[in-house]
């Protein structure tokens, strides 16, 4: 069946530091792939997606790049904020529309 | 837009008793999913309806979980009896289809569920 994997958390930079952190997945065809943002106390947000491959998404600074020979969809921000301290989710979504999540990755950047 | 609305925010309640969980989504949006998330995993998808049909509920434990989605609106997800490893936050989350054919989703902030 279709799966995400993600890097094992949690993961700790300093501000300004430059953030990957690493998304693959396993799917028949081509799925469309997403990252999520779950701010303390916050509802799921989307993040950035792409629909099909070498597409880039980008959002506030983020970018991720999907790759089929690699089915990867890594997460990366040349400079990260304070404010990026958040728990971050790779998904994708296929076919009947429901999103499979990988297990989430604890990002806390220190001032 | 308002967007997905659930309650209660919070629940504690004692192994083997039930709980019910409610889902208001955003105006409009055809299809409904309830997902469970586990501390420290990524959410899992529990039901999902189209109107007031279910679509796909294989990993809902049928034996204790039911969902409903009367009239294609709000949705209750209902535990009886309520097991330990069902302490969870639960995310009710809404969709519509785009013009680009992918789909909007948005997520309610979830129930957080603690069993003891």
């Amino acid at each position: 069946g279709n799966s995400v994997t993600q890097m094992e958390g949690p993961v700790t930079l300093s501000e300004e530091a430059f953030l990957t952190i690493n998304c693959t997945y396993t799917a028949t065809g081509y799925p469309s792939l997403f990252w999520y943002v779950q701010y303390p106390g916050e509802g799921l947000q989307l993040l950035l997606k792409a629909t099909k491959a070498d597409d880039k998404g980008s959002n506030k600074g983020f970018e991720a790049t999907y790759r089929k020979e690699t089915t990867s969809f890594h997460l990366e921000k040349g400079s990260v904020q304070v404010s990026d301290s958040a728990v971050y989710f790779c998904a994708l979504m296929k076919g009947a529309q429901k999103l499979v999540f990988g297990q989430g990755t604890r990002l806390t950047i220190n001032p | 837009e308002a967007g997905v609305a659930q309650s209660p925010r919070y629940k504690i309640i004692e192994k083997r008793q039930s709980v019910a969980f409610w889902c208001n989504p955003i105006s409009g949006h055809a299809t409904l999913y309830w997902y469970q998330q586990i501390l420290g995993q990524g959410p899992k998808l529990l039901i999902q309806f189209q109107n007031n049909g279910v679509v796909d509920d294989s990993q809902l434990p049928k034996d204790r979980f039911s969902a409903e989605r009367l009239k294609g609106v709000d949705s209750t997800l209902k535990i009886q009896p309520a097991k330990l490893e069902d302490s969870a936050v639960y995310l009710c989350a809404s969709s519509t289809p785009r013009r680009d054919g992918g789909r909007g989703y948005t997520f309610g902030s979830g129930t957080r569920l603690t069993v003891v």
